[in-house]
């Protein structure tokens, strides 16, 4: 299984943007790039995902390097409601419903 | 559209004795698959099931099984419980079309505690 790389932590400022880095340098063609967070007391929830291109949704943005080595999610305006572990997921979507999580980046946001 | 329902929510057990989860997914989905969080290992996948059948599993022993009904709802099941198997565990469903699966949607899990 292809490994992610992330930094442990990182803090923010509410309503700034947070710019969340990953590097999966053994990255394979049909591997897909995820990302999850899980706020405290909860399970995991979806962020959003790509292959090749920068992606956009209401929660966030995935840019993906040229090389697709490394990726970063961006939070637009942090609210303190993000405060949360986000994890940097490489899917090769042969492999179904399996997610292998790493130990993610434990995100606070100060008021 | 109601989420992934887990019971119970939290469980005490003792050493040896068995223990049977329950998930319920999204209306729809045919895909769960279970993980399990602790604080020294994170979380792990387990297993999945789709459409009645194991697609994948996780590095765990024996001790460690599921299956799912017809209706999509999934059952794991740990016998000779370990002090070890305490944790978190989490299920999550997700909608397969033509093998391609997108998000996976997580319940609150069940928080098990082996005395």
């Amino acid at each position: 299984d292809a490994k992610t790389t992330q930094p442990n932590s990182m803090e923010s400022n509410e309503e700034e943007p947070v710019h969340l880095p990953c590097n999966h340098s053994t990255i394979s063609g049909t591997d897909y790039i995820h990302w999850y967070r899980q706020l405290p007391s909860q399970g995991p929830e979806y962020v959003i995902h790509g292959l090749t291109s920068n992606v956009n949704n209401r929660m966030a943005s995935l840019a993906i390097a040229e090389d697709r080595k490394s990726s970063t999610l961006i939070l637009h305006r942090a609210t303190l409601r993000d405060a949360a572990v986000y994890y940097c997921i490489l899917r090769d979507d042969n492999q179904g419903g399996k997610l292998i999580f790493g130990q993610g980046t434990e995100l606070s946001v100060k008021p | 559209k109601a989420g992934v329902t887990q019971t119970p929510r939290y469980l005490i057990k003792t050493r040896g004795q068995q223990v049977t989860l329950s998930c319920s997914p999204i209306s729809g989905h045919r895909s769960v698959s279970w993980y399990q969080q602790t604080p020294g290992q994170g979380l792990q996948f387990l297993f999945e099931y789709f459409s009645e059948t194991q697609r994948n599993k996780g590095n765990f022993p024996g001790r460690f099984s599921g299956r799912q009904f017809s209706n999509s709802r999934s059952e794991m099941n740990v016998s000779t419980l370990e002090l070890g198997d305490s944790a978190l565990y989490l299920c999550a469903s997700s909608l397969l079309a033509g093998g391609i699966s997108y998000e996976q949607y997580f319940g609150p899990g069940t928080r098990l505690t082996v005395t």
